[in-house]
């Protein structure tokens, strides 16, 4: 059965800092990735996915994540925060292209930034 | 543009009593979800549907149901609401075809209470 694990359930960091959120998963499938974002008493929005090819995936908004098949992770990064980029944050893991289509979500990550 | 919705945003009920929470999207997409989001648990599948007339059980069914008549509405019932359904319910869809990346959208979402 697939799982995801994200290591950190919040991350506090001053304004312009990096940051990085993890995310572990597990399956004996190939995979599709994802981060999603949830602003306060809001849905969750989709932020980034990895499907296949390049195992770097980038945001509009900055922020870019690496698919790291032999680590089974998919770690979350951005090289300067914003205030504006408080939220909850929710990788998820799909079984590939012949899958069933549903989502394993981890726990969250809350990112907390500071000024 | 397309989107989904969901009503009522808020809702306050009673124990035992039966509550129903719509969802509807007009993207017209195959696969539609339901999940509850509760602290420290991220999100957990109820049911789901992957056409008209399919439904099947998530991982937290139990006192859920839902039924699926088009393609546009999957609404979710409480039989007999119980405190413990108290949470945040988020309805979902993606495409569901051969080769999509099954990416969810989400709706904003309906907080319920059960006193």
């Amino acid at each position: 059965a697939q799982s995801v694990t994200q290591l950190d359930s919040q991350v506090p960091v001053f304004e312009e800092a990096p940051v990085e959120l993890r995310c572990n998963y597990s399956s004996s499938v190939s995979v599709y990735l994802f981060w999603y974002v949830q602003y306060p008493n809001q849905g969750l929005q989709l932020l980034l996915k990895y499907l296949s090819g390049s195992t770097l995936v980038e945001s509009i908004n900055g922020f870019e994540a690496e698919f790291n098949k032999s680590q089974t992770s998919f770690h979350l990064r951005k090289p300067s925060v914003h205030i504006s980029d408080t939220a909850e944050y929710f990788c998820a893991v799909s079984d590939g292209p012949r899958g069933t289509g549903k989502l394993i979500f981890g726990q969250g990550t809350t990112l907390q930034v500071k000024p | 543009d397309a989107e989904i919705t969901q009503s009522p945003r808020h809702k306050i009920t009673e124990t035992g009593r039966q509550v129903t929470l719509a969802c509807h999207q007009t993207w017209n997409h195959n696969n539609m979800f339901w999940y509850r989001q509760d602290l420290g648990h991220g999100l957990r599948l109820i049911h789901y549907s992957y056409g008209v007339q399919d439904t099947n059980k998530g991982e937290v069914s139990d006192g859920y149901s839902v039924s699926r008549s088009n393609t546009e509405d999957l609404p979710l019932t409480l039989e007999s609401a119980a405190s413990s359904q108290t949470s945040v319910y988020f309805c979902a869809s993606s495409e569901g075809q051969a080769g999509s990346s099954y990416e969810q959208y989400f709706g904003p979402g309906t907080r319920l209470t059960v006193t």
